[in-house]
């Protein structure tokens, strides 16, 4: 199975603060996203990546950047984290092609105060 | 934009019986259909999936349902156990432009299965 690790699985940030949120994967997946989930909301994509050093906008993605310095590594950045992104976050990738199956990470809970 | 419409948000049902979520999808072009499992405090998990040249799939106690016509997929569960209290979301493939491959989810269904 798709080995999706992320960090930190924890934080608290205060208001206005930046915050990071690492993810990598020893699959050699080309794909990777992050989503996050709120309660009401569901799953909702980001930001993905389909190939190193290029990175493409989700469906909600004010207020947050991305990078991708590597296959293996997908980085979610809040520059200046709000009471709003109050969240979990969660990291997943998949093979390109037909499927897309995807494989998540453990997830990140992030509070935001 | 695209939407996936997932119904109930919570279901109720008695060990043993059977349960069934129904999801309805925006754009006719969708060709794939996913159905994951998150149990309390993890992460989601691909369950069962379905494409468009099929209409019915069937795996260990799982059965997905899919109706191009009315734009509608269904998860049904069979003699339900304990263990298949979860969150379940489904989800559509958005058509391919590009590089893109974007799921689109539903909202999810909690489902407790009652001893």
């Amino acid at each position: 199975e798709a080995a999706v690790t992320q960090s930190p699985r924890s934080k608290v940030a205060v208001t206005g603060g930046k915050v990071t949120l690492s993810c990598h994967q020893t699959n050699n997946h080309d794909y990777m996203y992050w989503y996050r989930q709120d309660t009401g909301h569901g799953l909702r994509l980001i930001h993905y990546s389909y190939v190193a050093d290029s990175t493409e906008k989700g469906d909600i993605p004010d207020g947050y950047k991305a990078s991708r310095p590597s296959q293996e590594n997908f980085s979610l950045i809040l520059e200046l984290a709000s009471l709003s992104q109050t969240a979990v976050y969660f990291c997943a990738s998949s093979v390109t092609g037909s499927g897309n199956t995807l494989y998540f990470g453990e997830g990140s809970r992030l509070i935001v105060v | 934009g695209e939407q996936v419409e997932q119904l109930p948000s919570i279901l109720r049902v008695q060990e043993g019986s059977s349960a069934s979520i129904n999801c309805t999808y925006e754009n006719s072009a969708s060709n794939y259909f996913p159905w994951y499992k998150q149990e309390p405090g993890e992460n989601p998990k691909l369950i069962i999936d379905i494409r468009s040249n099929m209409e019915r799939k069937q795996t260990q106690g799982l059965i997905v349902l899919l109706d191009k016509k009315a734009k509608r997929f269904s998860l049904h569960i069979t003699d339900t156990q304990p263990g298949d209290s979860a969150m379940y979301f489904c989800a559509a493939r958005a058509p391919l432009t590009g590089n893109t491959r974007k799921l689109i989810f539903g909202l999810g269904t909690t489902l407790q299965v009652q001893p």
